[in-house]
């Protein structure tokens, strides 16, 4: 079976901090790992992924993340928060059916 | 422009009453999914179809139903056995192949409130 565990439901920055959200996985099967990043009343975006090859993935909006098998984990990073930054984000994980099991989401307040 | 587009963005009913929300794609992708999101609680999976006239049953599918007539639309029927229906709900549709295989674009969402 497979799960997501993101560290934190609300993590607040001031703009132009570092931001980090933290992601843990479980998987049985070598994980496909996905970032999104939900506006209010809004859908989800995908902000990046990793499937394979290089661990470290850079994403939209100057997001990267990477991919720590020996951890298990795939912690989002941006260098510097910006106002538009706030939003919710959601880790997820997918075997090659294609599912997606997500992560309960972090809050991402970013602070004047 | 492609994309998935769900509608009402916000719909009204009151207890005891069927609802279906819409969903509909023009990305030509194969597999379509429903999910449900609560607050704290991420998004959980009600219904999937990976190709027309098949769908399977996600992680919460009791009181929900679907069809999958067209490989554009798939709707989502709210009961009146479905609990606790007010939620946001939100579908996603994902190519069968290609690079972008693994990746689920997401409509809009609706927002339900049973009263």
């Amino acid at each position: 079976a497979q799960s997501v565990t993101q560290l934190g439901s609300h993590v607040s920055v001031s703009e132009g901090a570092l931001v980090l959200l933290r992601c843990n996985y479980s998987s049985s099967v070598p994980p496909y790992l996905f970032w999104y990043v939900q506006y209010p009343n809004q859908g989800l975006q995908l902000l990046l992924k990793y499937t394979t090859g290089a661990t470290l993935v850079k994403g939209i909006n100057g997001f990267e993340a990477e991919f720590k098998k020996s951890e298990t984990s795939f912690h989002l990073t941006k260098p510097s928060a910006h106002m538009s930054d706030a939003a919710e984000y959601f880790c997820a994980v997918t075997s090659n059916t294609g599912k997606l099991i997500f992560g309960q989401g972090t809050t991402l307040q970013v602070k004047p | 422009d492609g994309g998935i587009t769900q509608s009402p963005k916000y719909l009204f009913r009151k207890e005891g009453q069927n609802v279906t929300l819409s969903c509909e794609q023009n990305l030509n992708h194969d597999a379509m999914y429903w999910y449900r999101q609560d607050p704290g609680q991420g998004l959980r999976l009600i219904y999937y179809s990976q190709i027309v006239n098949d769908f399977q049953k996600g992680d919460i599918a009791e009181g929900y139903s679907v069809s999958r007539e067209k490989k554009e639309s798939f709707p989502l029927t709210v009961t009146s056995a479905q609990k606790n229906p007010t939620a946001f709900y939100l579908c996603a549709s994902k190519p069968a192949g290609g690079p972008r295989v693994n990746e689920q674009y997401f409509g809009p969402g609706t927002r339900l409130t049973v009263t």
